[in-house]
């Protein structure tokens, strides 16, 4: 079983939508959580990080669910410009700042 | 206020050459964390570095790859006598000081090795 697993997609949603995307991760001890965007032949960029309260910025709203372990990302009223690869980064490991990736899941909203 | 810069973005090497990826963390950060992207695979963990000391090497090859971080100037990951496999995208990120492991690491735009 991978460290980290996400639904590669590709989800493609109608703009205006919502869409949901899990991450499952294996070390029960991971200790932070985040989600990076990363467009095409770019650089991950920091979407959110993912609190044990859950967490909301503007259209986005991330959630940690410690007892079935996963993490969650929703986007609401999706754009067109929301099209990317998400991924999902784990810190599984005590005392070690490594963050393990998920392979990422790809977004397309379309018009 | 400058990100993490990385030079040069684009890299092009034959076989057996060498080649060095330059990273500068951002202004006051001095953690700096390298990652390799494989064409349609996720990013991997190779080495976590402070100023002159290696942290966690725990992702990188055992051969032919080594890290540095020197007190002055930016950090370098070098591959020896590149293989067609080690084409890559290489990613540099950066933490500030006194960061724990909840810290956010921000990424630099990565350099694109290509081995011919």
């Amino acid at each position: 079983r991978k460290e980290v697993e996400q639904d590669p997609g590709p989800f493609n949603v109608p703009e205006g939508a919502t869409v949901a995307f899990n991450c499952t991760y294996s070390n029960s001890a991971s200790q932070s959580f985040f989600w990076y965007r990363q467009d095409c032949r770019k650089e991950p960029k920091l979407l959110m990080s993912v609190y044990s309260s859950g967490n909301e910025d503007g259209r986005f709203t991330a959630q940690l669910n410690r007892a079935s372990q996963y993490i969650s990302l929703l986007i609401r009223d999706s754009k067109l410009s929301d099209s990317a690869t998400y991924l999902c980064a784990v810190n599984p490991y005590t005392g070690r700042r490594a963050l393990t990736f998920g392979s990422g899941t790809r977004l397309q909203v379309q018009p | 206020n400058a990100g993490v810069m990385q030079n040069p973005r684009h890299l092009v090497r034959r076989r057996g050459q060498e080649a060095r990826l330059r990273c500068s963390p951002m202004k006051g950060h001095s953690h700096v964390y390298w990652y390799r992207q494989l064409p349609e695979e996720g990013l991997k963990f190779m080495v976590y570095l402070q100023k002159e000391n290696i942290i966690d090497e725990s992702g990188m090859p055992k051969e032919r790859f080594s890290a540095e971080f020197p007190k002055e100037g930016p950090s370098i990951l070098r591959i020896q006598q590149v293989v067609r496999g080690d084409s890559a995208a290489y990613f540099c990120a950066s933490s500030p000081p006194r960061a724990g492991p909840t810290d956010t690491q921000y990424f630099g735009p990565g350099t694109r090795l290509t081995v011919l």
